[in-house]
């Protein structure tokens, strides 16, 4: 049974960036995509971007995010990546990965698996 | 952005209801719609996708119907494990997600 682990919780200020890590345990990614949320009290689920790392072809991004964030991944080890740069306080959130549930038609896909989620904490 | 409007906000019935939660699209989404349960301090957990087909595992009592812009997820048969928020969310345009609707047990 693949389960998705990400990195620890972090503390940032402001202006830094920060990189959450995602890697599959129990199995690999397979042919599935990997995206990217992230849940506030104020706005909710906001999704960031994503990519299918066993194609190595570009990601795709928010619009809101383009710029400030990048994905990428190693499908050797199932592990991927998200880099977001100039951080705000507006940033704190609980990042989320999750694998896309089916993969002949991935964009329109739900997510049937999910990592546990990373706080990252923005302040001064 | 395609924006989806949950409703209500809170649901607050007796073990053995039937909760009727609903989600409507700014525009169609086809069937490109899912439901997540998330208890605190955990990850969403996928309950329906495809607007009506149920996540491997997910109890019988959980039922999804509609495609266009008007959706409504059934829990049947409330129990009190299922006390969570729960989202909607579509793939067709992009994705986003409702601003959930809690359940609670009177």
């Amino acid at each position: 049974q693949v389960q998705l682990v990400q990195s620890g919780a972090e503390v940032k200020k402001p202006g830094s960036s920060v990189r959450v890590s995602c890697k599959a345990s129990g199995g690999t990614f397979g042919s599935h995509s990997i995206t990217w949320v992230r849940q506030t009290p104020g706005q909710g689920f906001e999704y960031m971007g994503g990519m299918i790392p066993i194609h190595g072809t570009a990601p795709n991004y928010a619009q809101k995010f383009h710029g400030r964030v990048t994905i990428s991944a190693d499908a050797s080890t199932s592990t991927a990546y998200m880099d977001l740069s100039s951080l705000r306080s507006d940033d704190t959130a609980v990042y989320y990965c999750a694998r896309a549930l089916q993969t002949a038609i991935e964009r329109h896909s739900a997510f049937d698996i999910w990592g546990q989620g990373t706080l990252v904490a923005v302040s001064s | 952005e395609i924006v989806l409007t949950q409703s209500p906000a809170t649901l607050s019935l007796s073990p053995g209801e039937r909760a009727t939660l609903s989600c409507r699209a700014s525009q169609s989404v086809s069937n490109y719609l899912a439901w997540y349960q998330q208890k605190p301090g955990q990850a969403p957990r996928l309950l329906i996708y495809n607007a009506s087909k149920r996540a491997t595992g997910v109890p019988a009592r959980f039922s999804g119907s509609g495609s266009g812009t008007d959706f409504t997820l059934t829990i049947s048969n409330l129990e009190p494990e299922d006390v969570a928020v729960y989202y909607c969310s579509q793939r067709s345009t992009w994705l986003t997600f409702g601003g959930g609707t809690k359940v609670e047990i009177k």
